[in-house]
């Protein structure tokens, strides 16, 4: 089974409009992290925002936010007053065992191309 | 601090050819970490170090793949007769591992096309 899932491969957004990318995910592991990353056309993976599943309140950071719904295993990210310069691949990605201090990897899910519109 | 360095960042390979990527972390994060990543998808964990120590390779990490860093600084991934299906971007990451959970840092990858 798919540990992360972005169903959105597209998303169109007007310049200024509220955005909000979805992202399931999938473990049995009580202590984990969710990540949000942005990847422009350039390659270089740019962290956005974490949310801990120990976590109560959710996480913001500036204009970005996590919906985090933990009973329906769903992260969602917000990005409020969208720019121009938030054009770009953005991917969802959890890291398990994070309690643990252990170097678990990242598991990623397949993306989602946000296009900001002027 | 200059973030995360690879090299190079586009190769042209023929296909059978050898070839080898270099990654330079920050300098005092201790964990370093190679992804893989194909068109359209999210990247794939290859595997992990701490300091000079290669704990953890993922299966997509055929023989032909080997990962070195030596003295716990820089980390090479050679891809030895390389196949089209190598075709990929491949991503360094690195960590301190006393840092918060979200202390991952990346590189801008190399991008790699066999033909």
């Amino acid at each position: 089974a798919q540990k992360i899932t972005q169903t959105q491969p597209g998303m169109f957004v007007q310049e200024k409009e509220a955005v909000t990318l979805d992202c399931t995910y999938d473990t049995s592991d009580p202590s984990y992290g969710l990540f949000w990353y942005k990847q422009p056309s350039s390659g270089e993976m740019i962290f956005l925002i974490y949310q801990g599943s120990y976590d109560q309140q959710n996480a913001t950071e500036g204009r970005y936010s996590l919906n985090f719904q933990k009973a329906r295993k769903s992260a969602n990210l917000v990005i409020s007053a969208s720019q121009l310069g938030d054009s770009a691949m953005y991917f969802c990605a959890m890291r398990e065992g994070v309690s643990s201090g252990s170097a678990r990897q990242l598991t990623f899910g397949s993306g989602t191309q946000l296009t900001v519109l002027p | 601090d200059t973030g995360v360095s690879q090299d190079p960042r586009h190769k042209i390979t023929k296909r059978g050819q050898n070839v080898t990527f270099r990654c330079d972390p920050i300098s005092e994060h201790n964990r370093l970490y190679w992804y893989r990543q194909t068109l359209g998808q999210g990247p794939e964990f290859l595997t992990y170090f701490q300091n000079e120590a290669q704990l953890e390779k993922s299966r997509l990490l055929s023989d032909r793949f080997s990962a070195e860093r030596p003295k716990g600084s820089f980390s090479t991934l050679e891809i030895q007769r390389t196949e089209q299906g190598d075709s990929a971007m491949y991503l360094c990451a690195s960590s301190f591992r006393d840092s918060h959970p979200y202390g991952y840092t990346f590189g801008s990858g190399t991008r790699l096309t066999v033909v």
